[in-house]
């Protein structure tokens, strides 16, 4: 069964560094994309950017390009999501989800809630 | 890329049927046979209800199901019952990056 198991809520400050994590398994970690979606509260899914694991190779929607960092690490199975400087506006949930059939997002994590303020 | 067009509500009594409509441009939904709907409950993560335009992952229901004209793609749900009460997103790849694009949702109802 493919499973992806994100990190718990943080709680930060503006300005504070932060990674969170999404876990995989029941499958081969490096065979198939990875995408990161975020929700702000009350509002509709938006796509981060995605990441192929076997080479590591990220991809950023636009409007989160250069605010955030998507990486993977092979040797455990994990994709994550990093911040250097958090803003107010990154305060959502991060969903990470796999790619599969027909460019479609078929295995989910639980979400990951992400809050920042001072 | 611009978001895909869904209208913000719909609603349905329970065993009628509700359409929602999502519509893109020949760069997204009218380019590409790669429109999927996802259903999310509050506090849930979304859920594959549909990919391929039409084609139903195993577990949903046949009451299920997706078509597309042009550039605008639709989600029938038919007999509706009350747990399809929910948001629900349309997606469609759109080409490059393999970033797809979603649509702003639509609440559904039930009555």
């Amino acid at each position: 069964e493919v499973q992806l198991v994100q990190s718990g809520a943080e709680v930060k400050k503006p300005g504070e560094s932060l990674k969170i994590s999404c876990k995989a398994s029941g499958y081969s970690f490096t065979n198939f994309w990875i995408g990161w979606v975020r929700q702000m509260p009350g509002k509709g899914l938006e796509w981060v950017g995605v990441i192929y694991p076997a080479d590591s190779d990220p991809r950023y929607s636009p409007s989160f390009q250069g605010h955030l960092t998507i990486s993977a690490d092979t040797s455990i199975g994990a994709a994550f999501l990093q911040w250097s400087s958090l803003q107010a506006s990154d305060t959502a949930i991060y969903y990470c989800a796999r790619l599969g059939d027909g460019y479609s997002y078929g295995s989910w994590g639980q979400g990951t809630l992400v809050t920042v303020s001072s | 890329q611009s978001a895909l067009t869904q209208p913000p509500s719909a609603s349905g009594s329970p065993g009628q049927s509700v359409t929602i409509s999502c519509t893109g441009t020949s760069s997204d939904v009218g380019g590409y046979n790669y429109v999927s709907w996802y259903q999310q409950h509050p506090g849930k993560a979304p859920k594959l209800m549909i990919y391929e335009v039409n084609k139903r992952p195993s577990g949903v229901p046949d009451r299920f199901s997706g078509s597309k004209s042009g550039n605008t793609a639709s989600l029938t749900v038919s007999g509706l019952q009350s747990e399809d009460e929910a948001d629900y997103y349309c997606s469609s790849h759109a080409g490059s990056n393999n970033l797809g694009v979603f649509g702003g949702g639509t609440k559904l109802t039930v009555l």
